[in-house]
């Protein structure tokens, strides 16, 4: 069975501050994933995705992610926060569940100081 | 570029009515899939399908019915609705399995009082 714990449900950061969300996964089968960002009161958008190519993925408005299989991890980093970076992070596995669909971890909401 | 197209995107229920989420996509995705968002709970799979004809159980599949007749509708139905499923709903499509992306529908907010 896969899972994705993603600890800490809520992260503040400053304007200008590095961002890291971070997300540990279980899978049984070489995995595939994903981060999401939802802003308010919409749905999700990918912001970037590993399958299995550079172990460091480069996503939209300047996230990023490292795959690092010996610590289980695919943990989000931005150098700098923006305000417009304020929304939940989902991280994601696909690969080896029923269908080949997605398991989410249970969120992070990044709050963003001025 | 429809995508995936969810409807209603807001809806009031009464405990017991019944009620079906509608979901279209037209990329020609085999697979899709209904998700249902709680707080701290992220997404949870409720019911999937790897084609038209076929469908499967999620995670939390109970209280509800889906059907696959064509390959662009998904439909979800709500039996018998419950507070308990005050939720929102998210309809997902992809093209198969392995790395392709996952693309999400806009949402169905969804109240049971």
């Amino acid at each position: 069975a896969q899972s994705v714990t993603q600890l800490g449900s809520h992260v503040s950061v400053s304007e200008g501050a590095l961002v890291l969300l971070r997300c540990n996964y279980s899978s049984s089968v070489p995995p595939y994933l994903f981060w999401y960002v939802q802003y308010p009161n919409q749905g999700l958008q990918l912001l970037l995705k590993y399958t299995s190519a550079a172990t460091l993925v480069k996503g939209i408005n300047g996230f990023e992610a490292e795959f690092k299989k010996s610590e289980t991890s695919f943990h989000l980093t931005k150098p700098s926060a923006h305000m417009s970076d304020a929304a939940e992070y989902f991280c994601a596995v696909r690969g080896g569940n029923a269908g080949n669909m997605l398991t989410f971890g249970g969120g992070t909401r990044l709050m963003v100081k001025p | 570029n429809a995508g995936v197209t969810q409807t209603p995107k807001f809806q009031v229920l009464k405990t017991g009515q019944s009620m079906t989420l509608q979901c279209a996509q037209d990329m020609n995705h085999e697979y899709m899939s209904w998700y249902r968002q709680d707080p701290g709970m992220g997404l949870r799979l409720i019911h999937y399908s790897v084609g038209a004809g076929i469908t499967d159980q999620g995670e939390v599949p109970n209280g509800y019915n889906v059907s696959r007749s064509t390959t662009e509708d998904f439909p979800l139905r709500l039996l018998s609705a419950a507070p308990s499923q005050t939720s929102v709903y998210f309809c997902a499509s992809s093209p198969g399995q392995g790395w392709e992306g996952i693309y999400f529908g806009e949402g169905s907010w969804l109240t049971v009082v």
